[in-house]
């Protein structure tokens, strides 16, 4: 059974600052790996999706990669801004045929100014 | 099309009583989706449809939970006899088979039974 697991649960973090998140998971049969940002009491925006192909993706100040062979993706966040405070919740597909997404619990990101 | 629309947006009901959710997806996606979040927790998949066709449910979807989707469009669940762990967001998303784009979310429903 695929498990994903995300560390750290909690982060606070200076503006400016770059910072990791981790995200690790125990079947590395996976299809494709998603980022998703999730604000208090709100639905989920993707941030960032990986193919089981691919190493990593990039969009603005937002890098993920993936390295199957250990079971780990990493969200880089570069120069956080106070804007930036949320939950980052990565999951994972291990079929095509569904695209049934396995999350983690998430890392709660507060970027104080 | 502006994106997935769920509705309501919260509920609040009595122990015992029905309720059923409503789920719009992007038209062009043949897939939908049910997810369960609990505070603190990620999603839990709960039940998917590609087209009119429910072709997997979770075992969290208990025989008091239902969902449709008649025409292949919008979905609605319905759960019987709410419980107060029932209360949860509930989650609606879609996408199109046999690409690379991932999911659409919608802004979910918070469910509170009191």
């Amino acid at each position: 059974k695929q498990e994903v697991t995300q560390i750290p649960a909690a982060l606070s973090v200076p503006e400016g600052e770059n910072l990791v998140l981790n995200c690790s998971f125990t079947d590395s049969a996976i299809y494709n790996l998603q980022w998703f940002r999730q604000d208090p009491g709100k639905g989920l925006t993707s941030l960032l999706l990986i193919q089981s192909s691919q190493r990593e993706q990039t969009s603005g100040r937002l890098n993920a990669s993936l390295d199957k062979s250990s079971g780990r993706s990493t969200l880089y966040i570069a120069a956080s801004q106070p804007g930036d405070s949320a939950t980052y919740l990565c999951a994972d597909t291990t079929s095509h045929n569904t695209d049934k997404l396995i999350f983690g619990t998430g890392t709660r990101l507060q970027v104080f100014p | 099309d502006t994106g997935v629309s769920q509705d309501p947006r919260h509920k609040i009901t009595k122990r015992g009583q029905n309720v059923t959710f409503r789920c719009d997806p992007i038209s062009e996606h043949n897939r939908l989706y049910w997810y369960r979040q609990t505070l603190g927790q990620g999603p839990e998949f709960l039940t998917y449809f590609q087209n009119e066709a429910q072709l997997e449910k979770s075992r969290l979807l208990s025989d008091r939970f239902s969902a449709e989707r008649p025409k292949g469009s919008f979905s609605t669940l319905e759960i019987q006899r709410t419980e107060q762990g029932d209360s949860a967001m509930y989650l609606c998303a879609s996408s199109f088979a046999g690409t690379n784009y991932g999911y659409t979310f919608g802004s979910g429903t918070r469910l509170t039974v009191v």
